[in-house]
Parts: C-alpha cells; structure tokens; sequence
C-alpha cells in the first residue's frame, strides 16, 4: 500500500524566503508525482508533473524534484509573497497493471503561510 | 482550455430532497473523476469513469449516483445525503486513465451543505 507523507503540516515564513516542501512516499513503483496548490475552500490547482524518468521540473519560481530511490520529492518556492500562501499537496500515481482506486494517493498537504 | 467546469459552486440541501452537481471539460479527456474532500484533509476518491463507462466506484453509498451522459460531461446525483455528506465535490479530468501518465486537472468543487 503507497502511503505519502508531508511534512510539515503547517509552515509560516516572512516574505521574499526560499522555502522547500517535502513529500515521501514508500512505494518508488511510480508512474509520476503530481504537486498541487488549494487555496480554501477552492479546487486544487496542478503546478507541476514529474515523470518517473524525470529529476526535475520547473515552471517560474517553482521548482520540483524526484528522487525515486528514496522516495522522495520536493517542492522549492524561491523568492515566496504572500500570494504563495495556500495548501500545498503531493499526489503519486502507482506503476499497477490493473487499475485501482489506489491509482492515486495523495498527502495530507502542507498549509503555506507568507508573511508580509 | 485546460479548465474544468463544476456546477453549482454551492448547494445547501435538505435530507430528503433529490439535487445533481454537473462537471464539463473541453479538453478531450476520456477518463473523468469525482473526489470528496473534508475540511483539512486530503481529496478522496468516489468514481471513475473511464471512455463513459464506469471502472471505479469506492464503495460509495448508493444516495450518491453518477453518470457520464457523454465524454465531455459528469453528473452525480445526490438523494436523500445525511449531514456527513456535507463536504466539497470535487470533479476532475485526465487523457485516460488505467495507463495514464499524464496531468489531472481539476475544477473548482461544488460545496454541498447537509441539512
């Protein structure tokens, strides 16, 4: 059974920080890691797709890697504004020959607070 | 378009009464899901439906009903909920699904309230 781990569950940082996201996961047979952004009460917001052959992959500020082998990604915000505040959530699709609803296994999510 | 459209965003019902939520996507997916979320936790999944056949359903309670019209539309009909069913709704949408490598996208939810 894949489990996904975030931590931490809440984080508070001034504005203009790096700040880095982690996201574990136990099982590396992956397909992919998906990291989403939900602001409350809203849908979730896909921000980047790392493939499992993939290391990284990087869209403005954001920047996401994957290390399979220790089942791990993370998820770096450079330069962060307040406008970053939000949940962040790890999702990880299984490699599995049949489909399941265990398919997708997302993490509890890590609640982003930027001060300005 | 990479959008995924829910409505309503908000419905507040009574226990007895029959409603419907209704999801739209534009992008050509075949494979379209719903989730439920409660409050600080993460989505869960409900259904699947995958070229407008149902290939998952999470041992959902039967007061809850989809229905796929046609590849770019996703219904689920809701009767007589209990207040715990009060949660947000969310739709979302992939190129497909058992193979599938590629995005999910979702829409905004629709928020259903219980009463």
């Amino acid at each position: 059974k894949q489990e996904v781990t975030q931590i931490p569950a809440a984080l508070s940082v001034p504005e203009g920080e790096n700040l880095v996201l982690n996201c574990s996961f136990t099982d590396s047979a992956i397909y992919n890691l998906q990291w989403f952004r939900q602001d409350p009460g809203k849908g979730l917001t896909s921000l980047l797709l790392i493939q499992s052959s993939q290391r990284e992959q990087t869209s403005g500020r954001l920047n996401a890697s994957l290390d399979k082998s220790s089942g791990r990604s993370t998820l770096y915000i450079a330069a962060s504004q307040p406008g970053d505040s939000a949940t962040y959530l790890c999702a990880v699709k299984r490699r599995i020959s049949s489909g399941s609803a265990r398919q997708l296994t997302f993490g509890s999510g890590t609640q982003l607070t930027v001060l300005p | 378009d990479t959008e995924v459209t829910q409505t309503p965003k908000h419905l507040v019902m009574g226990m007895t009464n029959k409603k419907s939520l209704k999801c739209e996507q534009h992008m050509g997916h075949r494979a379209m899901y719903w989730y439920k979320q409660k409050a600080k936790k993460p989505p869960e999944l409900m259904f699947v439906y995958s070229y407008e056949k149902l290939s998952i359903n999470e041992s959902v309670p039967s007061r809850f009903s989809p229905e796929c019209p046609n590849s770019s539309l996703l219904n689920l009909h809701l009767h007589a909920l209990q207040p715990e069913d009060s949660a947000l709704y969310l739709c979302a949408s992939s190129q497909g699904f058992l193979m599938n490598t590629g995005e999910l996208f979702f829409g905004e939810g629709s928020r259903l309230t219980v009463l």
